[in-house]
């Protein structure tokens, strides 16, 4: 049973780059044929796709945030990660890092990143 | 604004059946599965049926979905306490290259 774990700083300055990272435990991320991907609900709102990683690098993000984001892949750390530049406000949220197959069958259990001076 | 529309609220009392709808057009749900997640307040999603109408291991039969053009809906049967969540639809959209959520529907069990 695969287990995903966010980690990263819970408070980023505006203008600032968000950093997280998701460990993965229970399966290979270099052996699987998913996406794993990265997903946020700002405080009280609903669910909305960041992005997602292949574990070649190849990656996918939301249009809204394709200018500001990027998620990479460590293979040999069973770990990807998400970077978001330039972060105001309106990217304060929980960021779930979950597993892509038929719909995001495993979930991390959620970071809460606030962006405030 | 979300891609897929969901109403913000469904209830019923327990033991009853009640259902949640979620909208779309051709390049989202008419063209590929839906899914549907529970969420508890301050907890992570739950898959709870993708493809469509499939229930993944350890989901309770009383849930259950089903898809018609470019709509989807949620059927949950014999309503318990313990269902009050937020129910969200998700799919892949073709124009957009990724997938995307309904805006979430708060069931509350009377």
């Amino acid at each position: 049973q695969p287990q995903l774990q966010e980690s990263g700083p819970g408070l980023v300055k505006p203008s600032e780059t968000l950093s997280l990272t998701c460990t993965v435990s229970g399966d290979s991320i270099s052996g699987s044929s998913y996406y794993w991907s990265w997903i946020r609900q700002p405080p009280g709102k609903g669910l909305e796709w960041v992005g997602s990683v292949f574990r070649t690098g190849d990656s996918h993000y939301t249009p809204s945030l394709k200018s500001r984001v990027s998620i990479s892949v460590d293979t040999s750390k069973n770990q990807f990660s998400l970077r978001l530049r330039s972060v105001t406000a309106t990217d304060t949220a929980v960021y779930f890092c979950a597993r892509h197959a038929a719909g995001f069958d495993y979930w991390g259990q959620g970071a809460l990143v606030t962006v405030s001076s | 604004q979300s891609v897929l529309t969901q109403p913000p609220s469904a209830s019923g009392p327990p033991g009853q059946r009640v259902t949640i709808s979620c909208s779309g057009s051709r390049s989202n749900i008419g063209n590929n599965d839906v899914n549907w997640y529970q969420q508890f307040p301050g907890t992570a999603p739950k898959l709870l049926i993708n493809n469509n109408d499939h229930r993944p291991s350890g989901v309770p039969g009383r849930f259950s979905g089903s898809k018609s053009g470019t709509s989807a809906s949620l059927a949950i049967s014999g309503l318990q306490s313990g269902d009050e969540a937020n129910y969200y639809c998700a799919t892949w959209d073709d124009s957009l290259n990724g997938p995307v959520f309904g805006g979430g529907t708060k069931l509350t069990v009377l």
